[in-house]
């Protein structure tokens, strides 16, 4: 069955930076889109970005340009989401997601979620 | 950006009754590329409905989504006690896929 894992909780520093991964498996990896999708403490959900394992290519939401990147390594069926600057603000879990189909790009699987917290 | 309205921003049913939540966008939504989906406490979202009204494997068909253009409503015809939750819209139609604010279904 599709699974997503996703790495461990995080405690970080303002102005640090932070690397999620992603690890798929189940399924074909490079045949399906991976978002990344954040929720502060008690609000609602935040798009970050959208991964195509298979190239590479990306698209992030206007408010992380410059401060997301997403990658993938299609040896060992991971995608990474690192955010970097961090802030409190950036506070929450911080969830992969795989798209249903391969050009129906709702989220149908998810990881469990990463908890990244940014305090001093 | 697509910006995405949902209302009201809760909703106090008792099971059995009828739930009806709007999802309305900033500008037309290419496609009907429209997915809703319900989260409870601790959980990950889990996808009830993509394309405006296609309803997800597995989701019961008291589930339903409706809707075009920059209007879109999903409607449970008969809560169950396991559907209190909360439920986002997500539009997938522009370059950045923006999600409502959510709306909370509440038991009375």
């Amino acid at each position: 069955q599709v699974q997503l894992m996703q790495s461990g909780a995080e405690v970080k520093k303002p102005g640090a930076s932070v690397k999620v991964s992603c690890k798929a498996s189940g399924y074909s990896f490079t045949d399906y889109f991976i978002h990344w999708v954040r929720q502060a403490p008690g609000q609602g959900l935040e798009w970050m970005g959208i991964i195509n394992p298979d190239g590479g290519g990306r698209a992030y939401a206007q408010k992380f340009q410059g401060r997301v990147t997403m990658t993938r390594d299609t040896s060992t069926a991971t995608v990474y989401m690192e955010l970097n600057t961090l802030r409190s603000e950036d506070t929450a879990v911080y969830y992969c997601g795989r798209c249903l189909l391969a050009r129906e790009y709702s989220v149908v699987s998810w990881g469990q979620g990463t908890l990244v917290t940014v305090s001093s | 950006e697509i910006v995405l309205t949902q209302s009201p921003g809760t909703l106090i049913l008792s099971p059995g009754e009828r739930a009806t939540l709007s999802c309305r966008a900033s500008e037309s939504i290419s496609d009907n590329y429209l997915a809703w989906y319900q989260q409870k406490p601790g959980q990950a979202p889990k996808l009830l409905i993509y394309g405006a009204s296609n309803r997800a494997t597995g989701i019961p068909d008291r589930f339903s989504g409706s809707g075009s253009g920059s209007d879109f409503t999903l409607t449970i015809s008969r809560l169950e006690p396991e559907d209190f939750a909360v439920y986002y819209c997500q539009q997938y139609g522009s370059s950045s896929y923006s999600f409502g604010q959510g709306t909370k279904v509440q038991i009375k």
